[in-house]
């Protein structure tokens, strides 16, 4: 029962260098999200899916972009890794924006120093 | 702007009750969530309300008012390793969802 799974799990990068997040689900969910939590800080939705070949930013999107060219994954990225994008990256999906909730992955902490 | 509060820690002692508050201002109102997270874990969904009154799932339990913006988490029969972090989370008129910042729970024995 695999659920929702991210890679890597860790990752410390140079101000400036690039990479991407994967997320990838197995529950045929329609629905995806990406948030990052900072200490004493509510999860902050980043971009966000509502189905294959759909994005949409959300609350604090600048820095970061998104692709979802199937429905089991949703890809997260940065172009220009800065400071400030240090944090703790959560994937999450859910079947609809009702009262099913979202199914978190295990995280990717990632450093910019 | 929308905001989520939540007290930031609370002790509690093994086998009692714990009452965890939450209030809200958002725009609009679309249920609220609760979810624990354990540290260095993801969050895990625990309840679900949208109408008001009390949701009971065993040892958890979730009230809601919508009048006055609040609700509250209500656990019984603390254990330990009910020491974790609960999530407040609303979701607004735009159907996404507002964090709270999280009450950390430590129970002692």
């Amino acid at each position: 029962n695999a659920g929702v799974t991210q890679t890597p799990k860790f990752r410390v990068l140079k101000t400036g260098q690039s990479m991407t997040l994967l997320c990838a689900q197995d529950m045929n969910h329609e629905y995806m999200y990406w948030y990052r939590q900072d200490p004493g800080m509510g999860l902050r939705l980043i971009h966000y899916s509502v189905g294959e070949g759909t994005t949409a930013k959300g609350e604090v999107p600048d820095g970061y972009n998104v692709s979802r060219l199937k429905k089991q994954n949703f890809l997260l990225g940065l172009e220009s890794a800065a400071p400030s994008q240090t944090s703790v990256y959560f994937c999450a999906s859910s079947q609809g924006e009702d009262s099913r909730p979202q199914h978190f992955g295990d995280g990717t902490r990632l450093s910019i120093l | 702007g929308q905001n989520i509060d939540q007290p930031t820690e609370m002790t509690a002692t093994e086998g009692a009750i714990v009452q965890i508050n939450c209030t809200y201002q958002t725009s609009g109102f679309n249920g609220l969530f609760w979810y624990q997270q354990h540290a260095g874990e993801a969050p895990t969904f625990l309840s679900y309300n949208v109408l008001d009154g009390l949701e009971e799932k065993g040892r958890f339990s979730s009230f809601l008012s919508r009048s006055k913006g609040y609700s509250y988490l209500l656990l019984k029969e603390l254990q330990m390793k009910d020491s974790a972090s609960y999530l407040c989370a609303v979701r607004d008129s735009n159907y996404q969802l507002i964090w709270g910042a999280g009450t950390k729970l430590i129970i002692k024995p």
